[in-house]
């Protein structure tokens, strides 16, 4: 069975550009998670769904992050513009239902921002 | 105060030691306790799960829960160099406020 698939894996953009990246999680999994990785932290959550419902998104910087998951399955998060400061590692995990079963993460998405 | 501390390490110890890494943390409301192995440039990976307080023993692995003190542990006996990775606490409410709270994570190095 095929686990949380993240693209891309690696992204280098200059300031103030634009930057997508995309999820797809293990098949039968209602509930996505993002999450935002700087180095030396833990991940912290920016946005959780329930099929195509954002219900948790109280963490994500509005202003410039947006995120949809449209069909409820696969998901994107954007920033636009990115920052110096959005350099991190951006995680997609999911899960059966948010009560239900293991967190399966994905391998991440190294953003570096110039 | 954050809700969950971690010491960040980094943690060195020879092939075969017996490896301690503890998490404290301040909600008392927190009733799920995991452990996540972090492979350099990888996802984080579910090691070990608890529920409320005790102890759960999986082969060389050992994590103990003790909410009186708000302090949870993992032991690695017989530690090997396929240990070394970063160890994370993860902590949740369960329920729908299920989201998990991470400490920052432990760096672990086994050396042969």
């Amino acid at each position: 069975e095929a686990g949380v698939v993240q693209s891309p894996r690696y992204k280098i953009i200059e300031k103030k550009q634009p930057v997508a990246f995309w999820c797809n999680p293990i098949s039968g999994h209602n509930t996505l998670y993002w999450y935002l990785q700087n180095l030396g932290q833990g991940p912290e959550l920016l946005i959780r769904y329930e099929n195509e419902e954002a219900v948790d998104d109280s963490q994500l910087p509005k202003d410039r992050f947006s995120a949809e998951r449209l069909k409820g399955v696969d998901s994107t998060l954007k920033i636009q513009p990115a920052e110096l400061g959005d350099s991190a590692v951006y995680l997609c995990a999911s899960k059966v239902t948010a009560n239900t079963g293991e967190l399966f993460f994905g391998e991440g998405s190294r953003l570096t921002v110039l | 105060q954050k809700e969950v501390e971690q010491d960040p390490g980094p943690l060195s110890v020879p092939e075969g030691a017996i490896v301690s890494l503890n998490c404290t943390y301040s909600n008392s409301a927190f009733q799920y306790f995991m452990w996540y192995r972090q492979y350099s440039r990888k996802g984080p990976e579910l090691l070990m799960y608890t529920y409320s307080s005790g102890n759960k023993e999986d082969g060389r692995f050992t994590a103990q829960v003790d909410k009186s003190s708000k302090y949870i542990s993992l032991f690695i006996r017989d530690s090997q160099p396929s240990d070394s990775a970063t160890y994370l606490c993860a902590m949740s409410r369960g329920g729908s406020q299920g989201n998990l709270i991470f400490g920052k994570g432990t760096k672990l190095s086994v050396k042969p």
